[in-house]
């Protein structure tokens, strides 16, 4: 497609299930990266892939949060055992991979946990 | 540690005014890329603008311009003649050289333009 594709748009889930948002970056961007925006700690880098190299998880706040990035182009992202502190929007971006390129975005996922 | 503040949290202007969003910077690296995203009302971010560290050049595309000045390690943005369609949530960004494209995030400030 034209754009990063973010799937589901919104999901709901019960404290303690598994989630898997998946992300469909802009054809040919190498480099890809996952955020979250939550109200009280704005926009926060999770993890990023460029090319064939080792992600870079710094910014993944716990081990009950993964993602993989499959053939270089479809991204999941995966909270185990969901807490209510995981409710936020959670957004992907893809760019070109050069140095300081700028990333472009999806529309989010926001994950409600209840 | 590299920091971006936006200590204008909410702004509210009447249409046809003029407005500056500030944005400052904080980082010991001598190169690194500053931008602007804009998030309107249905969420996704949209990219505005890029700058790198090297070029001070002022920029303006249409009501749009963009004042990067590294004395003062600010990146401000100013919108000409607002309209109600620039209502959204405007972010800076930085972004250093040696940290692949991960983007630092301002907490943004949130500009309302009433008609």
């Amino acid at each position: 497609g034209a754009g990063v594709s973010q799937s589901p748009s919104n999901k709901v889930t019960e404290k303690g299930k598994d989630v898997e948002l998946r992300c469909d970056p802009i054809s040919g961007h190498t480099a890809l990266y996952w955020y979250r925006q939550s109200l009280g700690q704005g926009l926060e880098f999770l993890i990023y892939f460029q090319g064939n190299s080792a992600p870079d998880k710094s910014g993944l706040p716990s081990d009950r949060f993964s993602a993989e990035r499959t053939g270089g182009s479809v991204s999941t992202l995966t909270i185990q055992r969901t807490q209510q502190e995981d409710s936020a929007v959670y957004l992907c971006a893809s760019s070109g991979g050069g140095r300081g390129t700028e990333a472009f975005f999806g529309q989010g996922t926001r994950l409600t946990v209840v | 540690a590299q920091k971006v503040t936006q200590a204008q949290t909410e702004i509210s202007v009447v249409e046809k005014e003029d407005v500056t969003l500030d944005c400052v910077y904080e980082t010991r690296d001598t190169t690194y890329y500053l931008f602007w995203y804009k998030q309107p009302p249905s969420g996704e971010l949209v990219f505005l603008i890029r700058r790198n560290s090297f070029d001070e050049q002022n920029e303006i595309s249409g009501r749009y311009s963009w004042n990067f000045q590294k004395s003062t390690s600010s990146f401000n943005f100013t919108i000409t003649a607002s309209q109600v369609v620039d209502s959204a949530v405007y972010f800076c960004a930085l972004i250093l050289y040696n940290q692949g494209g991960k983007l630092i995030f301002g907490q943004g400030t949130e500009l309302s333009v009433k008609p």
